[in-house]
């Protein structure tokens, strides 16, 4: 049973063509994350939602947002995709306290 | 600057052998060390935690030893199995429900 689901698993879009990847989490937890991994690299923290406070990582540039719209659903939006973007965009999610994040497959982006 | 270093990319071990891998960390505010494990296509699962107050913890084939005075750990797997073989991230954070961040990983290979 997936517990967090990303779509969709591979997504190509266009230099400067906005494009949105979407999480969705059947476990309640409170607490979702936007990772971007790029190939043999660390996954590196892009933003984070705790409940609906919504917490930007201070080098996560402005090309990139993010929206809550419900407990379930987190979305990452690129307005401008540049060929640096292309990466791997892993969703995550956890309760609270807990330091167990719940990771989703990912979504591998490539941009031409 | 990497705060959290995995510097073998690779690793290849004897299936039944003990598999060793091993992580290093910069920053003297981290209190807890987590243990990720990646197959292809899928997103980390979390495999194993240790806190600062703890040297050593074990779960069945893993166990993950700690030496904070030289800012290290190392996760041991006995014996490996080929089923063992995937990308392994380290990941550090100052405190239990804190934001962590990650190392890059290294791949095993446990060979048959």
């Amino acid at each position: 049973d997936a517990m967090v689901i990303q779509n969709p698993r591979y997504q190509v879009t266009q230099f400067g063509k906005p494009v949105t990847l979407s999480c969705s989490q059947t476990l309640n937890h409170n607490v979702m994350y936007w990772y971007q991994q790029k190939s043999s690299q660390a996954p590196k923290l892009l933003f984070h939602y705790y409940d609906k406070d919504f917490n930007n990582e201070a080098d996560t540039p402005d090309n990139f947002q993010s929206r809550r719209p419900n407990t379930s659903f987190c979305f990452l939006d690129i307005r401008s995709p540049g060929l640096g973007d292309a990466a791997m965009y892993l969703c995550a999610t956890t309760l609270g306290t807990s330091n167990e994040q719940f990771f989703g497959p990912g979504t591998r982006l490539t941009v031409l | 600057d990497q705060q959290v270093k995995q510097n073998s990319p690779s690793l290849s071990v004897q299936e039944g052998r003990i598999s060793i891998l091993n992580c290093d960390y910069t920053n003297s505010m981290f209190d807890y060390f987590l243990w990720y494990k990646k197959y292809p296509a899928e997103g980390p699962t979390f495999l194993i935690s240790i806190s600062s107050i703890k040297d050593k913890n074990e779960d069945g084939r893993f166990t993950v030893f700690l030496n904070k005075s030289a800012k290290h750990l190392s996760l041991h797997i006995v014996p490996s199995q080929p089923g063992d073989s995937a990308v392994y991230f380290c990941a550090a954070s100052p405190l239990r429900g804190q934001n962590f961040v990650f190392g890059p990983g290294t791949r095993l290979s446990v060979l048959p």
